[in-house]
Parts: C-alpha cells; structure tokens; sequence
C-alpha cells in the first residue's frame, strides 16, 4: 500500500462544478506539496500547506494533520482546469534530505 | 528567470544502450532533486543533491543509475545499460535553501521531464 493515497483515480465534472480531490497519508511530514500537470506539460506547485488552509483564485487547500489527510478544492470547474493533480508529502528526517513521496494522481476532466 | 529546464525531452533508445539526462535547476539553487515515473505508477524519489554532494541516493534502484552534480550547477544521470524498465518520465526539481529547516519550507520547482522509452 502506497504511504500516499488519493481519490479519487479519475473525475469527470462538468464546467462551473465544486470538485474536491483527497489525500491520505501515512507517515510523519513536514509538508504537504498539491501538483498540477497539464497533459504533456511539466509539474507545477499549487500548494504547499503545512497546516490549516490556503487559497489561491479558485483553488482551495486544506489539511488536517491529526487526520494525515488533506483536500484540494477547485470552485466554479472550468476546462482548462482539466489535468492530473497530484498530492505529496515531505518527510522530514530531521535535517537530512526532505524527499518528497507522491501519491498516484487524480486526473480531472472538466467538460464545457 | 528561467525555470528547471532538461534535456532532452524526449529519447528513445534499445535496450543496453546507454542514455544520459540532464537537468540545469533554477539559478542559484543549491537543492537538485530527481525523479521519475514509470508507465502507470506513482513518482517516486531518486535522490537529491545538496550543491555537488549527494544529500540522499535512497532512491536509486541499483549501480546502473549514476547521477552526477560536478560544480554544483547542472545534473547528469546517466543510464548504463538501460532496461526495459526504466522507461519512464524523468523529472528533475531545484529548491534554494541549505539548511534542513530552510528546506522542509521550500517549495521545490519541477523541470517539463524527460520522456525515456528504452525498447
């Protein structure tokens, strides 16, 4: 079982929907990273939240680190918000390498 | 300010030969971290780079994988010989900070990767 867990897989909403996406973890953190990737585009940061909520236009991200589980929000779904977002945790070891450990995706389709 | 860039973006090589990607991270960075992805699974940590030292190889999946960092500045991670398994997509990230608090508050930025089919 992977220690970074997401649902769901896949989605398909329709445009102008409130889509959540989760995230279930089972290690200790320091930080927990939400990704974004465009089909056949690079990576990009959305979040990196380490408690609490945080915001950013339409997206919304919140943890619960008692729960080890955090969700990220998208309000008023559009097209262009169709891609894989992917949830990953930093595991600290106390000053070594803080590597990321990344869950499998969830690909979102929102459609017009 | 240019972002993580790799090269090359695509390879497609036969199984045995020998691949080599490269990663040039944000300026000024001294974190380099690689990655990758294989067909249908999640990504999963190489290792990571403190300027030229290597800060952490756990990730490495055996002596066929060498990743150098000389000078500090850009990565190599060569693949001798390739197998079929490790096809995949090779992402490589930067971050700025030294110290090991300064790190667990960075956000680390992503390269496009390098999509490797080894046939």
């Amino acid at each position: 079982k992977n220690e970074v867990e997401q649902s769901p897989q896949n989605l398909t909403a329709q445009e102008g929907e409130f889509i959540t996406i989760n995230c279930s973890y089972s290690v200790g953190i320091s930080a927990l990273h939400w990704l974004q990737q465009h089909p056949g585009g690079g990576i990009v940061s959305l979040f990196m939240l380490s408690s609490g909520k945080k915001k950013h236009g339409r997206l919304i991200a919140t943890i619960n680190i008692q729960e080890k589980h955090s969700s990220l929000h998208i309000t008023a779904s559009h097209p262009r918000d169709s891609a894989v977002y992917i949830c990953a945790v930093r595991v600290y070891y106390g000053g070594a390498t803080n590597k990321l450990i990344f869950g499998t995706g969830t690909l979102l389709a929102v459609q017009p | 300010e240019a972002g993580v860039t790799q090269f090359p973006s695509h390879s497609v090589i036969e199984k045995g030969q020998t691949v080599t990607l490269r990663c040039d991270p944000i300026s000024g960075h001294d974190n380099l971290y690689w990655y990758r992805r294989v067909m249908g699974k999640e990504i999963k940590f190489l290792l990571h780079f403190v300027k030229e030292s290597k800060q952490d190889e756990s990730g490495m999946p055996n002596n066929r994988f060498l990743a150098e960092r000389t000078g500090g500045t850009y990565s190599t991670l060569k693949v001798q010989p390739a197998e079929l398994e490790d096809s995949g997509v090779y992402f490589c990230a930067s971050s700025q900070g030294t110290s090991g608090y300064a790190r667990i508050k960075e956000t680390q930025y992503f390269g496009p990767g390098t999509r490797l089919l080894v046939l």
